[in-house]
Formats: C-alpha cells, sequence, structure tokens
C-alpha cells in the first residue's frame, strides 16, 4: 500500500520569503507527526496532531513556523520569513492511533528545505 | 523528559563481522525504544522496537536490540554484516503516556568493507 508521502522532494527559497510543505499520510492514521533533521543530526520533533487538532506543538521553534491539519488527513506546514538556519529536510510520519508512545510511526521521504 | 545518546557516530565493519550500535537513554520511567535506519535519500524505516513484552527484540534484516534496564542501554546487534547494511542507524525513544514525540540520538553511520 502507499506509504507516507511528502511534496515537494526539495524546495530552494530566499530568505525571507514564506514556504509550505505538505504531507499525505497512509489513509486511516488519526496522527500526524513532523520532524526536522538538520544536517549530521537526527530529527527533532516539532508538532503532533491527533485528527484536526494539534496535540502537542511544544516543538516548533517560534511562530514562524504553523502547521494545519484541517481534515485529519493532509497536512500543512507553513514557515514564514524563512531563515538561513530553516534549512534542513522536514520529515513527516503517521501512526495508526498516536494515543500511546509505543505506535510504530512511518516516515515519509522528507522535504529538503534550502534557504539562500 | 527521556532522551537517547548513541555512541560512536562512524562504525566501520567487514563484510560478515558483528554490527554493534550502541544507545544509551535517559529516563524515570521505563519507555518504548526504537532504532531505526535510513538509507541515502529514503524515508526512516522502523528496524525494531522495546515495548517492555520482552528484553531481547528481533527486528528485520537479522537486526536485534536487548534492553538491559540496570545499564540504561538499547544496543543494536546483526551477527554478519552484509555491504546493503551500510545506512544511517537512529536510536529513538518515547514516553509511556500522553508522551508520543520521539526523540532521537544523533545517528551513527555503518560502512561496511568489502
Amino acid at each position: 500500500g502507499a506509504g507516507v508521502s511528502q511534496t515537494p522532494s526539495n524546495k530552494v527559497t530566499e530568505k525571507g520569503k514564506y514556504v509550505e510543505l505538505r504531507c499525505d499520510p497512509i489513509s486511516g492514521h488519526t496522527a500526524l507527526y513532523w520532524y526536522r533533521q538538520s544536517l549530521g543530526q537526527g530529527p527533532e520533533f516539532l508538532i503532533y496532531f491527533q485528527g484536526t487538532g494539534a496535540a502537542d506543538d511544544s516543538g516548533l521553534p517560534n511562530d514562524r513556523f504553523f502547521a494545519v491539519r484541517p481534515e485529519g488527513s493532509v497536512s500543512t506546514l507553513k514557515i514564514q520569513r524563512t531563515e538561513r538556519g530553516d534549512s534542513a529536510v522536514y520529515l513527516c510520519a503517521s501512526s495508526l492511533l498516536g494515543i500511546t508512545g509505543g505506535d510504530e510511526q512511518f516516515f515519509g521521504p522528507g522535504t529538503r528545505l534550502t534557504v539562500l | 523528559a527521556q532522551s537517547v545518546t548513541q555512541l560512536g557516530s562512524h562504525v566501520s565493519v567487514s563484510e560478515g563481522a558483528l554490527v554493534l550500535l550502541r544507545c544509551n537513554y535517559s529516563s524515570s520511567v521505563p519507555p518504548y525504544l526504537f532504532w531505526y535506519v535510513q538509507y541515502p535519500n529514503q524515508g526512516l524505516q522502523l528496524l525494531l522496537k522495546y515495548t517492555s513484552a520482552a528484553t531481547l527484540v528481533k527486528g528485520i534484516n537479522g537486526f536485534e536490540a536487548e534492553f538491559k534496564k540496570s545499564e540504561t542501554s538499547f544496543h543494536l546487534t546483526k551477527p554478519s554484516a552484509h555491504m546493503s547494511d551500510a545506512a544511517e542507524y537512529f536510536c529513538a525513544v518515547s514516553g509511556r503516556s500522553n508522551d508520543y514525540k520521539l526523540s532521537f540520538g544523533a545517528g551513527t553511520t555503518v560502512t561496511v568493507r568489502a
């Protein structure tokens, strides 16, 4: 079956611009997660959705970052006034229920964001 | 809060040799522990996870890991390395309840020598 997909696979933008990154989770998965992976590091948690609501956004670095999941399926991560330090691979994951920590998270291939 | 530390950012092994990747966790209560593998230009793939059912966990591709509470460790092993095992490996931890996010280690890159 189809896994988690993310678009675009690569995004190059200029400092100060606005970008949107899209995630299509596995059909039927109620939980969706965004992580950010900087070069040479492990992924870092950004935000977690349970259905349509953001259950935990404690990882968002500042108010330039925002994410939505209006219908409980597709999610969009939005970054305003991009900075060079935002350059990273943005990973999306989904899990079936997400109500316990042991739920397996399935990851997409990521979007590589480069801010010039 | 939970965290993990991976010892060694790079590991080089000969084909057929033992692969040992070290991971230590920090948690106030027994956590869930995971090992993920990331091949070049691909997403993270789950190798195995510990959920307290058994301390020795077997995963895909011949990998296994042992949860040792006394050592707060969850090291990953494979008896005989294959060229296809060359990848980056991440140890991760999550909490037991109301803590769904994964906290990852910095990763260990494995190279396999012919």
